[in-house]
């Protein structure tokens, strides 16, 4: 069984471009979490989504948006990038409403210049 | 608001124990625990729900108080393969929650 998939794994770009990054989760898999990794911060949540409903969002500014599809992939778009927005932005999956056991892919590393 | 684990990075000789601990000034419905080795995704290794229980497989295992709003990771005999960072998770209690709020880590170290 395939695990989360993340595209792309390496994305650069520069101060005040958008990036766009997807997200594939597990099948079955309702739920996709984002979460921002920068250095020494640990993983800081972003955004949630179920059943095609964005159902929470962390501490970000709204330039951090996302989306979640019928097939419920889903993709994390970051407007007016920032030097800090520079991260390892990691998916996960999980198969209900309930915080069980996430699943995460291996990340799409973003970095500004 | 973020859990706070402790210590921050621990180094061990194979064979020796590791405790890492994860606190929340909120009340938790549960905790999580997930390791991540460098340049991987975090891994699932266990959850706690709350009444105290403890759980564990092979030579790491858990405890969660959750009057203290604390959760403890114990790490026996500690292999090569343990090195990464530890991230524990937590679940607020009350509706609607339903995420997960991660520590900073903890890096663990075995050396032989």
């Amino acid at each position: 069984e395939a695990g989360v998939t993340q595209s792309p794994t390496h994305l650069i770009k520069t101060r005040g471009q958008q990036a766009t990054l997807r997200c594939s989760p597990i099948s079955g898999h309702t739920s996709v979490y984002w979460y921002q990794q920068a250095l020494g911060l640990g993983l800081q949540f972003l955004l949630w989504y179920d059943e095609g409903e964005e159902r929470n969002r962390g501490n970000f500014p709204p330039r951090f948006s996302g989306r979640q599809f019928p097939n419920y992939s889903s993709e994390l778009n970051v407007n007016a990038l920032e030097l800090e927005d520079s991260a390892l932005y990691l998916c996960a999956s999980s198969s209900g409403n309930v915080a069980g056991e996430l699943f995460f892919g291996e990340g799409s590393r973003l970095t500004v210049l | 608001q973020q859990p706070v684990q402790s210590p921050q990075a621990v180094i061990l000789r194979e064979g020796e124990d590791a405790v890492i601990n994860c606190s929340s000034s909120k009340a938790l419905y549960s905790v999580h625990w997930y390791r991540q080795k460098h340049g991987e995704a975090p891994v699932f290794l266990m959850i706690l729900l709350k009444g105290g229980e403890q759980k564990g497989h092979d030579k790491i295992s858990a405890s969660f108080n959750e009057k203290k709003q604390q959760s403890s990771l114990y790490l026996t005999a500690s292999q090569l393969s343990y090195s990464g960072t530890y991230f524990c998770g937590t679940e607020s209690s009350g509706a609607g929650s339903y995420q997960l709020t991660f520590g900073k880590g903890t890096k663990l170290s075995v050396i032989p």
